[in-house]
């Protein structure tokens, strides 16, 4: 199983609403991430979690909260959004990083957000 | 600073070969990456250079030149579906990966 699953596809929500987008793997991968995707740009990264524990926040509003349940699951809650954090939000994983290995990203097909 | 550069957008036959490159200045560097993306898609990955030289892969080789900061990825034998953006990422010495803004490759008939 190398797959990333991330749900919804879709998010509609105001900017008043709470939601949350949901990403799991089952690869064994210790490294998972959360990236923001705008159209014709490349992902910028959010979140990184290593071995269940924040490891990197790169400056991302507190309207963005993560939570990392366990090793297979990560999740994004929404909270007061505003319009222009409509985007493609993508979850990856990966065996965390070392001189041993690649540190290839796998990509959940993402979950397109609008905020109205 | 970090930066990766390549071309916004290339054009190329379908049939024929193309090359897209890259050049990157990292803090560090622990590998250069290339991905796929299809429009509305997640990306997906293609090639991974750590060392100097070529490596191939059916269809798609990626090469590296550290001492000049420098990748290519060759597309041969393109086809229809090779349409999308390609991304070229370099990971520092963090291990964060460093994203270029991507290259659209439009294939033509």
């Amino acid at each position: 199983d190398t797959e990333v699953t991330q749900t919804p596809k879709h998010l509609v929500m105001g900017m008043t609403n709470k939601k949350s987008l949901k990403c799991e793997q089952h690869m064994g991968h210790r490294a998972m991430y959360w990236y923001k995707q705008k159209a014709k740009k490349p992902p910028e990264l959010m979140f990184v979690y290593s071995y269940e524990k924040l490891s990197i926040n790169e400056s991302v509003p507190s309207r963005f909260s993560p939570e990392c349940p366990n090793s297979s699951l990560l999740n994004l809650h929404l909270h007061a959004l505003q319009p222009e954090d409509s985007a493609l939000y993508l979850c990856a994983s990966s065996h965390l990083t070392d001189r041993l290995n690649t540190g290839e990203l796998f990509f959940g097909e993402g979950s397109r957000l609008t905020v109205l | 600073g970090q930066n990766i550069d390549q071309p916004t957008e290339m054009t190329a036959t379908e049939g024929a070969i193309v090359q897209i490159n890259c050049t990157y200045q990292t803090s560090g560097f622990n590998g250069l990456f290339w991905y796929q993306q299809h429009a509305g898609e997640a990306p997906t990955f293609l090639s991974y250079n750590v060392l100097d030289g070529l490596e191939e892969k059916g269809r798609f080789s990626s090469f590296l030149s550290r001492s000049k900061g420098y990748s290519y990825l060759l597309l041969k034998e393109l086809q229809m579906k090779d349409s999308a953006s390609y991304l070229c990422a370099a990971m520092d010495s963090n291990y964060q990966l460093i994203w270029g803004a991507g290259t659209k490759l439009i294939i033509k008939p």
